[in-house]
């Protein structure tokens, strides 16, 4: 099974500022990585896929980039509505699709 | 627009079985792969298995093998997960998502969650 390490646990961020969160895999995986948002009480929201393909709808202010074990999801300019939980998401190695434990990012 | 809508709460007594459905509207499931990953209160995302419809095939997590099923019913449009031997870890929310139209092993609609308490 597929490790994902999400680093770190929690960012504290001031709002227009730029966040960057990182995912490590333990073996390589081209680029089957997607990261996804979430917010308490609700279901997690899909950001970006294929390690730097933002999904529909998803604001340009998202970009990821990475491939091989190491990953990166950048905000530009944080959002009052993009404090949440990020997870990455392997899909190079299934079954199992596993995630990483999140990065909660916070108002600083 | 696609929705996933899932079955409400349930509690269960450790030992029994939990069936968890999560009907579709605005799209049929016949084209998308459906998964069902679950999240433990406090804890992050797991997924358990999912199910394409289309190759009628089910694939499993090693770790929920001979536990859990992934169905589908073409006719009401509904997908289920079964659960069995449930456990106080399986205490969680779980949750159905669709795969991605053309990316299947990512997962771009997902149903409001279901809490699944395991209590005595």
């Amino acid at each position: 099974e597929v490790v994902m390490t999400q680093s770190p646990a929690t960012l504290s961020v001031s709002p227009g500022e730029r966040a960057t969160l990182s995912c490590r895999a333990s073996q390589s995986l081209s680029s089957n990585l997607a990261w996804y948002q979430q917010k308490p009480g609700q279901a997690p929201r899909l950001l970006i896929y294929a390690a730097s393909t933002r999904a529909t709808g998803i604001p340009a202010r998202f970009s990821g980039s990475g491939s091989g074990t190491e990953f990166t999801l950048t905000i530009s300019s944080l959002q009052s509505e993009d404090f949440a939980v990020y997870y990455c998401q392997q899909y190079n190695y299934w079954p199992p699709y596993t995630f990483g434990q999140g990065t909660k990012v916070e108002i600083k | 627009q696609v929705q996933l809508v899932q079955s409400g709460a349930e509690v269960k007594k450790p030992g029994s079985s939990v069936k968890v459905s999560c009907k579709a509207s605005g799209d049929t499931l016949r084209s998308y792969a459906i998964t069902w990953v679950r999240q433990a209160p406090g804890h992050g995302l797991e997924w358990m298995g999912g199910f394409i419809p289309i190759f009628r095939r089910a694939a499993y997590a090693q770790k929920f093998q001979g536990r859990v099923t992934v169905t589908a019913d073409e006719s009401t449009n509904t997908a289920y997960m079964d659960l069995s031997s449930l456990r106080f870890e399986d205490t969680a929310v779980y949750f159905c998502a669709r795969g991605l139209q053309g990316a299947d092993d990512v997962f771009d609609i997902w149903g409001q969650g279901t809490l699944v308490t395991v209590s005595s």
